[in-house]
């Protein structure tokens, strides 16, 4: 089956602080894409980042960076520095390339809340 | 570029009635998927198409339809509203290679209030 699991259901942290959002996930595909997306009041999903499976390096992006560990299956998200900006609902999802499709699976979510 | 146009923003409707949401994907997306957001039960997906065909369906009630067009622009209709059926709904447009599961891309979403 498959699933993500956000644990984390809110954060909330001061301006500066970094900040790690945890994703564990389940599927029994060897080939499959984890995706990281952010979703501001406004309600649109911003499209931050996709992995494929057979790509376990870390990234880096800015302030954000990411850890993938096939071993925990654990696809992890960092924001150094944190601002007031960064203040949304942040969703890990998972993919499937068997089945032809681009359907996506979420987690529940983590609202991150930075004060200044 | 345009980015994923969803209209309308807002809809209030009644229980009972139906409605149909609509979505323009980004130019040379052949895929389109719809999901639903609620405070209860998350993002779950609803249906995919691509090229005109629906690729993949979630688990939903018949009450729920799309299409889309030959242009890729898509359609989800809902009938016989209930009050459980308010929520946000959320279109993607990507690529739609399958297998390379591209990057999907959202709109704004139809937040939709059945009273």
């Amino acid at each position: 089956a498959q699933k993500v699991t956000q644990a984390q259901t809110e954060i909330s942290v001061v301006e500066k602080e970094d900040v790690t959002l945890d994703c564990v996930y389940e599927t029994r595909d060897t080939t499959y894409y984890l995706f990281w997306y952010k979703q501001p009041p406004s309600g649109e999903l911003v499209f931050l980042i996709r992995r494929n499976s057979f790509d376990e390096q870390n990234e880096i992006s800015g302030r954000y960076s990411w850890n993938f560990q096939k071993s925990t299956s654990s696809f992890n998200f960092t924001i150094t520095a944190s601002q007031v900006v960064d203040s949304a609902v942040y969703f890990c999802a998972l993919s499937e390339a068997s089945g032809n499709t681009d359907k996506l699976i979420f987690g529940t979510g983590t609202r991150l809340q930075v004060f200044p | 570029k345009a980015g994923v146009t969803q209209t309308p923003r807002y809809l209030i409707k009644t229980r009972g009635q139906q409605v149909t949401l609509s979505c323009s994907p980004i130019s040379g997306h052949r895929s389109v998927s719809w999901y639903q957001q609620t405070p209860g039960q998350g993002l779950q997906f609803l249906f995919e198409y691509f090229s005109e065909t629906q690729r993949n369906k979630g688990n939903f009630p018949g009450r729920f339809s799309g299409r889309q067009f030959s242009n890729s622009r898509s359609e989800m209709n809902v009938s016989t509203l209930e009050l459980g059926d308010s929520a946000l709904y959320l279109c993607a447009s990507s690529l739609g290679s399958g297998g390379m599961n591209t990057e999907a891309f959202f709109g704004q979403g139809t937040r939709l209030t059945v009273v």
